[in-house]
């Protein structure tokens, strides 16, 4: 496809259990980023990878979440021990570098139950 | 963490109604965006700003960069349906980085026909 994609769109889950929420980037995109947009408020940074390094995770709330990119292309966010405040729309974005136009994904929704 | 704040909250408009909305924040930003998400959508970037008290226009939508570098504005002229949704403004956290882009907490547009 042409733009940034993402699955699931929408993800249930019972508090504690673990997840996997999957991003697809432009392709040739070096740069992909994700943000979390809870209701009512704009998205906010956790974590961005430059090729397949993870270049700034300091967004990230807490060791349960984590990211990889393992061939510079797909990534995974991955949130262990699921809370009900991890209910939120996961945002995937990437770019041709650091300095461009960030292109979105339309979110994964999770929902914590 | 930084805050943009944004303004208003929400606004209600006829069909053909000018609008404008407003970011501000503590902090100089060097780059201010303006986006625009439309409901199970991911943000779409409208107009991008680099310069202070730059106007830049994109068809109907125009927006500035505030010569404080603390603020920005968009106008949208002659409002039609489609305008519908969250208008985002937001720019590369200062000091994080251009990758690390904070985000305003939206003006919510609705248009009636």
């Amino acid at each position: 496809g042409a733009g940034v994609s993402q699955t699931p769109s929408n993800k249930v889950t019972e508090k504690g259990k673990y997840v996997e929420l999957r991003c697809d980037p432009i392709s040739g995109h070096t740069a992909l980023y994700w943000y979390r947009q809870s209701l009512g408020q704009g998205p906010e940074f956790l974590i961005y990878f430059q090729g397949t390094g993870a270049a700034d995770d300091s967004g990230l709330p807490n060791d349960r979440f984590f990211a990889v990119r393992p061939e510079g292309s797909v990534s995974t966010l991955k949130i262990q021990r699921t809370e009900r405040g991890d209910s939120a729309v996961y945002l995937c974005a990437s770019s041709w570098g650091i300095y461009n136009e960030q292109f979105f994904g339309p979110g994964t929704r999770l929902t914590v139950l | 963490g930084q805050q943009l704040n944004q303004s208003p909250q929400s606004m209600f408009i006829q069909e053909g109604e000018d609008v404008s909305m407003n970011c501000t924040s503590s902090s100089i930003f060097n780059t201010w965006l303006w986006y625009k998400q439309d409901p199970g959508e991911g943000p779409v970037l409208l107009i991008a700003l680099y310069k202070a008290g730059e106007l830049t226009s994109n068809g109907r939508l125009t927006a500035q960069f505030g010569i404080t570098r603390k603020d920005s504005f968009l106008n949208i002229s002659a409002s039609i349906p489609s305008d519908v949704g969250i208008y985002f403004c937001a720019g590369p956290s200062p000091g994080g980085g251009s990758e690390k882009l904070v985000f305003g907490k939206g003006t919510k547009l609705t248009v009636n026909p």
